[in-house]
């Protein structure tokens, strides 16, 4: 089962930063937290991921809690494009994925 | 940028028919996965593959289902006498071995058994 709760759906306007987050409480030291999302019903799309420390890329920007606990998936500006499920998953390194739910992001005009 | 690819995009089979999907996973990748995604439902695991043998599979990987890499490319998953709860997107992936070790997916194979 999934090890991370996640709002199911948020809304954003377009040009917005769009907030996501995440619990993952039972978080092991040696786990990263991934994003991903998914268009549609297109294959799962990599967005990013760390271990500790806040990561950023041309996509997005990953906030962790120093606890570990939490984490906040931050699209800067959101576009229409960005309308998708997102999911949050933890896991160790070279395991499978476990998908939960995700949330439904919804970009509006 | 390099990506997997799958083959057939689309797919419909009888019930009782075998079905081959197919993978090109990224050229320099050593870990391959299978996923399926029922229309509504979550991505649910169902194999991985690593150095030419099953590493892991799921509850749903059973004994209808097989795996192969048949050359140094591809990277095949095989349903034998589909059921109509086969119908489902099938997502191939493949990863490196290296830290972080990130998953990338395909587009996905949708079968659809009538």
């Amino acid at each position: 089962d999934a090890k991370t709760t996640q709002p199911t759906s948020m809304d954003c306007a377009e040009g917005r930063a769009a907030n996501l987050p995440c619990n993952h409480s039972t978080i092991s030291g040696n786990e990263y937290v991934y994003w991903y999302r998914q268009i549609h019903s297109q294959g799962p799309q990599y967005i990013i991921h760390g271990l500790k420390n806040n990561e950023t890329n041309e996509m997005a920007s990953l906030i962790i809690t120093e606890d570990r606990k939490s984490s906040t998936l931050i699209l800067p500006h959101a576009t229409l494009r960005d309308t998708a499920v997102y999911y949050c998953i933890v896991r160790v390194e070279a395991d499978k994925l476990i998908f939960g739910t995700g949330t439904r992001l919804q970009v509006f005009p | 940028e390099p990506e997997v690819t799958q083959t057939p995009s689309h797919q419909v089979t009888q019930m009782g028919q075998e079905v081959i999907l197919r993978c090109v996973p990224i050229s320099n990748h050593l870990y391959f996965y299978w996923y399926r995604q029922i229309l509504g439902q979550k991505v649910e695991f169902l194999v991985s593959f690593y150095n030419n043998e099953i590493s892991e599979k799921s509850e749903i990987f059973d004994d209808q289902f097989s795996v192969e890499r048949p050359d140094g490319s591809n990277f095949t998953l095989k349903i034998r006498s589909t059921k109509l709860e086969d119908s489902a997107m099938y997502f191939c992936a493949s990863s490196i071995r290296s830290p972080g070790n990130t998953i990338y997916f395909g587009e996905g194979s949708w079968l659809t058994v009538v």
